[in-house]
């Protein structure tokens, strides 16, 4: 398995307060990802890094930011949690994509947080 | 951005009968297509991959998938579903100049005795 570690894997808190969840990889992988789920949606896109200190936004990124000062470090913060930010978050990792052998993402063990 | 689209939410299976998940993807000149697992209250684990090359791939654990890029489809089969194929599914694509992969809503495969 590749080593990824996402900390907490369960949180519950209070609306209105920040939230910081953590990736750790152990792989060197260039591209880091917080996608989050839930049902009926699939996995969506919040925030991905192509290298540290580089971030960009994906299709669901309102509310969170992220910032990656450490190749193997990837943090995602709710900066004040709401009742729709409860779900079950991802990080995935990625060497590469552009059609090589080792073209895939993995994933995280997951952190469920609730906010109450 | 690439969408995807999975047909069926969700596919109730008998042990030993074939399975198949559907998977439509919005067009683009070269994409790179994914198929993932995940088991209750576990992360995704990688079945297969189409990259380049032979239409017909094979996975992990019997899996199967075929492109088909004029019906920009990416179907998953297995000849024969186990009761621990009980999982979720996720169909996923990403664009050859892009690094971000566009997941399906999933579908849900239960295999019952």
């Amino acid at each position: 398995d590749a080593g990824i570690t996402q900390s907490p894997r369960h949180k519950v808190t209070e609306t209105g307060t920040p939230v910081t969840l953590r990736c750790h990889q152990t792989e060197n992988h260039r591209y880091m990802y917080w996608y989050r789920q839930d049902p009926g949606h699939g996995l969506r896109l919040i925030h991905y890094s192509y290298g540290v200190k580089d971030t960009d936004k994906g299709e669901v990124s309102d509310g969170y930011s992220v910032s990656r000062s450490k190749t193997e470090d990837f943090l995602l913060t709710l900066e004040s949690a709401t009742s729709s930010q409860t779900s079950v978050y991802f990080c995935a990792i990625s060497e590469r994509f552009g059609g090589g052998a080792n073209t895939e993402a993995f994933f995280g063990q997951g952190t469920r947080l609730t906010v109450v | 951005a690439q969408s995807v689209t999975q047909l069926d939410s969700q596919v109730p299976v008998f042990e030993e009968a074939p399975v198949e998940l559907r998977c439509n993807y919005s067009s683009s000149v070269s994409v790179y297509l994914f198929w993932y697992v995940q088991y209750p209250n576990q992360g995704l684990q990688l079945l297969l991959k189409y990259l380049s090359g032979s239409t017909l791939v094979k996975g992990i654990n019997g899996f199967e998938a075929e492109f088909n890029k004029s019906q920009t489809s990416f179907h998953l089969r297995k000849p024969s579903v186990h009761i621990s194929d009980t999982a979720e599914y996720f169909c996923a694509v990403s664009d050859a100049n892009d690094y971000k992969l566009s997941f399906g809503a999933g579908t849900t495969v239960t295999v019952r005795a």
